[in-house]
């Protein structure tokens, strides 16, 4: 039984197009979580979500934006999509304050 | 903020050497300390984690030792195998949020 999974796996879209990513867990876990991945392998947390409040990482564009349907989906909005945007994204989660099981990432390529 | 700095790769071992993969972290207070593993195409898993000061963390003959005197979590390892080829990353979270700060990612390739 997967974890945590992401569709899509891979994503190829043009520039100022509009994109979501979705994120599933089974594990029961109250907290999701979003992080991209560059080119360079560098990870850097997005976006810290439970049923209490949203943490955002003040460095990410408002153009993205998480959106929760119910606690076991975690899915990621994408408007107006750039070329740096092209990356590794992967989709996480975890008991409040416990560890965190990742899914198998979602690779996105702006053209 | 907090931040993580972690020797850069790639690290090239020949099958049975030691490991060693220096990872150093500023942050305030009491951080949970964490070393992920990225196998090529696929997402990281968890290795080993330590909670607090001289915790020692271990996995799969991987340890590392959380050192609050000099902010040090360094992965070691006796004997890698050719199947330890991967990206290592070492990351912390504060409760605040949970949130993972990862180091730069240490490449090892280990040769037969």
């Amino acid at each position: 039984d997967t974890a945590v999974s992401q569709t899509p796996k891979y994503l190829v879209t043009q520039m100022g197009n509009d994109k979501s990513i979705k994120c599933e867990q089974n594990l029961g876990h109250d907290t999701m979580y979003w992080y991209k991945q560059d080119s360079k392998k560098f990870l850097k947390i997005m976006f810290s979500y439970n049923n209490k409040e949203l943490i955002i990482n003040e460095t990410v564009p408002n153009r993205f934006s998480p959106k929760s349907p119910d606690k076991a989906h975690l899915n990621l909005h994408i408007n107006s999509l750039e070329l740096g945007d092209s990356a590794v994204y992967f989709c996480a989660s975890s008991l409040e304050w416990g560890e965190q099981y990742f899914g198998p990432g979602t690779r996105l390529t702006v053209t | 903020g907090d931040s993580v700095t972690q020797m850069e790769g790639p690290v090239t071992l020949s099958e049975e050497a030691f490991l060693t993969i220096n990872c150093t972290y500023t942050a305030t207070g009491y951080p949970s300390l964490f070393w992920y593993v990225q196998y090529p195409g696929e997402g990281l898993q968890l290795l080993l984690k330590a909670t607090k000061a001289d915790d020692k963390g271990s996995n799969k003959g991987f340890e590392a030792t959380y050192r609050k005197e000099t902010t040090s979590f360094h992965l070691e390892k006796g004997s890698v195998q050719v199947s330890d080829s991967a990206v290592y990353f070492c990351a912390l979270t504060h409760r605040a949020g949970n949130m993972l700060t990862f180091g730069g990612g240490t490449r090892l390739m280990v040769k037969p």
